[in-house]
């Protein structure tokens, strides 16, 4: 069966360090892979968006790779702040004809001053 | 900036009532869908629509309907409320083609 998990549930982290989250997926071929923050209470707010034919995306202080060999997408941010504090979820799209994302359970970050 | 609005933030219900979730989204997406997001279980798919009047079962639709008889507006009707059903409820909606999801606040149910 399908399957996407990110490693880790929480992740604690100093502030100026780059926390690095992952996110892995079996029995998909997704044509892209997206990354949304979703702080307490809220709904997600989109990120970033990498295809399937792209290795590495930036913006800002943010970097996706996306390894289709290893299935595999890593998210970092770099330098990063208290107010990165929030829960990373990863979505893929498979793309042919569907309109659907299939979520990840989340990475809950937590930046320590 | 797309804006998807839902009904309420928070709402209390009794077990076997009719609930009504609705949401509102300005943007012209054709496509809008409803999430459950519980601990542990992360975003669910309840049900999507992709046009008007038009609705697909998502991976777990039972114990809820849909309605979409506008563009702009989706509801998601609990038609007996059970104690299992409280959670938290998130709409989105996103453009054909363009398949980036936009969020609403969410509505905390709380079934007692």
């Amino acid at each position: 069966s399908q399957k996407i998990e990110q490693n880790s549930e929480a992740l604690n982290i100093q502030e100026g360090k780059t926390a690095t989250l992952t996110c892995n997926y079996t029995n998909y071929s997704p044509a892209y892979l997206q990354w949304y923050r979703q702080d307490p209470g809220r709904g997600p707010v989109f990120l970033l968006l990498i295809r399937e034919n792209e290795k590495e995306k930036r913006k800002e202080r943010l970097k996706v790779t996306f390894d289709t060999t290893l299935k595999q997408s890593l998210f970092h941010i770099t330098a990063s702040q208290p107010a990165d504090s929030a829960t990373y979820l990863c979505a893929l799209y498979s793309g042919a004809g569907s309109y659907q994302l299939t979520f990840g359970k989340g990475t809950k970050l937590s930046v320590i001053p | 900036d797309v804006k998807v609005t839902q009904s309420s933030r928070y709402l209390v219900k009794r077990t076997g009532e009719k609930v009504f979730l609705e949401c509102v989204q300005d943007m012209d997406h054709e496509n809008m869908f409803w999430y459950r997001q519980d601990p542990g279980l992360g975003l669910r798919l309840i049900y999507f629509s992709y046009d008007v009047k038009m609705k697909e079962k998502g991976d777990i639709p039972e114990g809820y309907s849909v309605s979409r008889e506008k563009k702009e507006r989706f509801s998601l009707i609990l038609e007996s409320a059970s104690t299992n059903q409280t959670s938290m409820y998130l709409c989105a909606s996103s453009e054909t083609g363009k398949e980036t999801q936009y969020f609403g606040p969410g509505t905390r149910l709380l079934v007692l």
